[in-house]
């Protein structure tokens, strides 16, 4: 069965630091989705993807938050400089018909 | 502005006992509202959704506009269900969905 690929699945880094996260969806999933989870929390989307456009991206921190889908397939989530308070899981789904999500195993980023 | 909440972070039952887990929305517009799932170790997985009234692993939710609730409930709980639920409403303005803060469920032998 297609699974949603994430790497790295842990991931330390020094704050100031550049840091990204890579997402490869299933196959035929035209819309991508990024999360940011925090302790305690629900998922919060940070940017949509439908394709290799983006959708919403209302709730990303653009000062340090960029994301990329270039061939409207496989998509990267970079943070820089990456902050103590971007510490959090980041989760990658994917849909084809916007009813069910299908989530990847995450990435947990701790910045020290 | 648009709100799922879950009002129980933790939900501890005995094996065989019913299960209720609260979920309320606020939303002006249609909602639809999803129960995710997600076992120890696993990856979040869609449980059940509102829209397709069917019982999955037991589990049934039904919507209920008037008290915007979705509450997810099963007869009787089994060991295997200990996970954290997370009830999701989606908006029919953009298909985004907006996420509880979840239920850790504990299912005691």
């Amino acid at each position: 069965e297609a699974e949603v690929a994430q790497s790295p699945r842990y991931k330390i880094t020094e704050k100031s630091q550049a840091v990204a996260f890579w997402c490869d969806p299933i196959s035929g999933h035209a819309t991508l989705y990024w999360y940011r989870q925090i302790l305690g929390q629900g998922p919060e989307l940070l940017v949509q993807f439908q394709d290799e456009s983006v959708v919403d991206d209302s709730q990303l921190p653009k000062d340090r938050f960029s994301a990329e889908r270039l061939k409207g397939v496989d998509s990267t989530l970079k943070i820089q400089p990456a902050e103590l308070g971007d510490s959090a899981m980041y989760l990658c789904a994917s849909s084809r018909n916007f009813y069910e999500q299908y989530f990847g195993p995450g990435t947990r980023l701790t910045v020290t | 502005a648009q709100r799922v909440t879950q009002p129980e972070k933790l939900l501890s039952v005995f094996k065989g006992a019913p299960v209720e887990l609260k979920c309320n929305y606020s939303y002006s517009g249609s909602p639809e509202l999803f129960w995710y799932v997600q076992y120890s170790r696993q990856r979040l997985q869609l449980l059940l959704r509102h829209i397709s009234r069917e019982s999955i692993k037991g589990f049934t939710a039904d919507l209920n506009k008037g008290e915007t609730s979705f509450h997810l409930k099963k007869p009787f709980a089994q060991e295997e269900d200990s996970a954290m639920y997370y009830c999701a409403l989606r908006m029919d303005s953009n298909y985004q969905l907006i996420w509880g803060a979840g239920t850790k469920l504990i299912i005691k032998p």
